[in-house]
């Protein structure tokens, strides 16, 4: 069975940063890009930054380029946020997704969520 | 940047009723790269409909995606007291970013 628990997430002030971990299990890893997604209170989904499979290659949206950085790790089988210069709009509950396994960039699995709140 | 926009916003029905919600892009989705997801307060998002009209493993037949190009849609045939919930369309073509419609919430009249 495939699950992804995510953690980390927390209240920070503006400016601070978090770490966000998303543990996976049931699948092979290394064998997929995944994804980070969020979900600020009252609105839609908005995704966030991928990764593929080795690691090699990260994608951010534009809002969070130079702030944030995605990274995984493969022997532990868990993806990493780091989160910096924390800002009022980056509150979000915040979920890992795992992509499809044809490779296409849709998402057949994701996490519960972790909640990240940047108020002073 | 493909922005998707979903309707209408919020949709009120009665179980044992058809929903439809639209979903139309800015411009034309390639090789239709359109997903559906549900959302249901406190839970994560639900893969639906992949492939704009594939559905995802385990999902009901009363659930059917269509459409091509710039315009898209989901179908509930007869809905379920359980399906009412936040429906959310996405493109995924080529490179990030990927992109969301800001959900259509199907409530129950």
């Amino acid at each position: 069975e495939v699950q992804l628990v995510e953690s980390g997430g927390g209240l920070v002030q503006p400016g601070g940063s978090l770490r966000l971990s998303c543990a996976a299990s049931g699948f092979t890893f290394r064998t997929y890009a995944m994804t980070w997604v969020r979900r600020a209170p009252g609105k839609g989904l908005e995704w966030v930054s991928a990764i593929s499979g080795d690691g090699a290659y990260t994608y951010y949206t534009d809002s969070v380029k130079g702030r944030f950085t995605t990274s995984r790790d493969n022997a532990k089988n868990t993806l990493y946020l780091q989160m910096n210069s924390l800002r009022a709009e980056d509150t979000a509950l915040y979920y890992c997704a795992k992509n499809a396994m044809d490779g296409q960039a849709y998402y057949d699995y994701w996490g519960q969520g972790t909640a990240v709140t940047v108020s002073s | 940047e493909i922005v998707l926009t979903q309707s209408p916003g919020t949709l009120s029905l009665s179980p044992g009723e058809r929903a439809t919600l639209s979903c139309r892009a800015s411009q034309s989705v390639s090789s239709n790269y359109l997903a559906w997801y549900q959302q249901k307060p406190g839970q994560a998002p639900r893969l639906l409909i992949y492939g704009a009209s594939t559905r995802a493993t385990g999902i009901p037949d009363r659930f059917s995606g269509s459409g091509s190009g710039t315009d898209f849609t989901l179908t509930i045939s007869r809905l379920e007291p359980e399906d009412f919930a936040v429906y959310f369309c996405q493109q995924y073509v080529g490179s990030p970013p990927i992109t969301f419609g800001q959900g259509t919430r199907l409530e129950i009249k």
